[in-house]
């Protein structure tokens, strides 16, 4: 069972689009992460959100954090073909060293 | 500074056989965390490590099990492989000063039991 649930689990758009990914739970985490995984190996962290309501940007991509600390948004404008991935979220609790995932968004930028 | 790794990146055993997978983490990272990352059900946390000791446990048989050594290095290790046990295992490390609480993974070693 995920507590963590991300929609859509599946998004294919053309470059130059601009995307939303969600993830949301009705447990609050402490922080929140994003990552990036491409086939075959490990994901990859691109921030890392604590407070919140707190909004990161990282170039293209806008990262939100839910004010009551149980939702988060990820926003990547004008999407390139280097975005491609399995976009992950991940909750931590005061549970040691283990983050809850979402199940993954898939993105798909063609050209 | 070197990022986590992982050994081997490839295994292929047959079921009822054991193997052991390696982890080292980044550099002054003292915890250690192993998931089981799967198409139908995702990241799934094993257990975690953190001074050699075990400080956190996910749903998993007693098949799976591991340890960590003193230089933070650790392994995990299957016994009994059974045909559901393939996967890609993922080692993660993290820094436990700080409030901001972030791991950072290994490329994984994909597992395919036959």
């Amino acid at each position: 069972t995920q507590l963590l649930e991300q929609s859509p689990q599946f998004l294919s758009i053309q470059e130059g689009e601009n995307l939303t990914v969600y993830c949301n739970s009705s447990s609050v985490f402490s922080s929140l992460q994003w990552y990036r995984q491409e086939p075959g190996e490990g994901p990859v962290l691109l921030v890392t959100v604590v407070t919140g309501g707190e909004v990161k940007k990282l170039k293209r991509l806008t990262f939100q954090f839910g004010d009551a600390r149980k939702d988060s948004s990820l926003h990547i404008t004008a999407a390139q073909p280097g975005d491609t991935g399995l976009y992950l979220c991940a909750g931590a609790t005061d549970s040691w060293g283990k983050l809850q995932f979402g199940a993954g968004t898939q993105v798909v930028v063609t050209p | 500074k070197a990022g986590v790794t992982q050994t081997p990146r490839y295994l292929i055993k047959t079921r009822g056989q054991q193997v052991t997978l390696s982890c080292s983490p980044i550099s002054g990272h003292r915890s250690v965390s192993w998931y089981q990352q799967t198409p139908g059900q995702g990241l799934q946390f094993l257990f975690e490590y953190f001074s050699e000791t075990q400080r956190n446990k996910g749903n998993f048989p007693g098949r799976f099990s591991g340890r960590q050594f003193s230089n933070s290095r650790s392994e995990m290790n299957v016994s009994t492989l059974e045909l559901g046990d393939s996967a890609l295992y993922l080692c993660a490390s993290s820094s436990t000063s700080g409030t901001r609480y972030e791991q950072y993974f290994g490329p994984g070693t994909r597992l395919t039991v036959t």
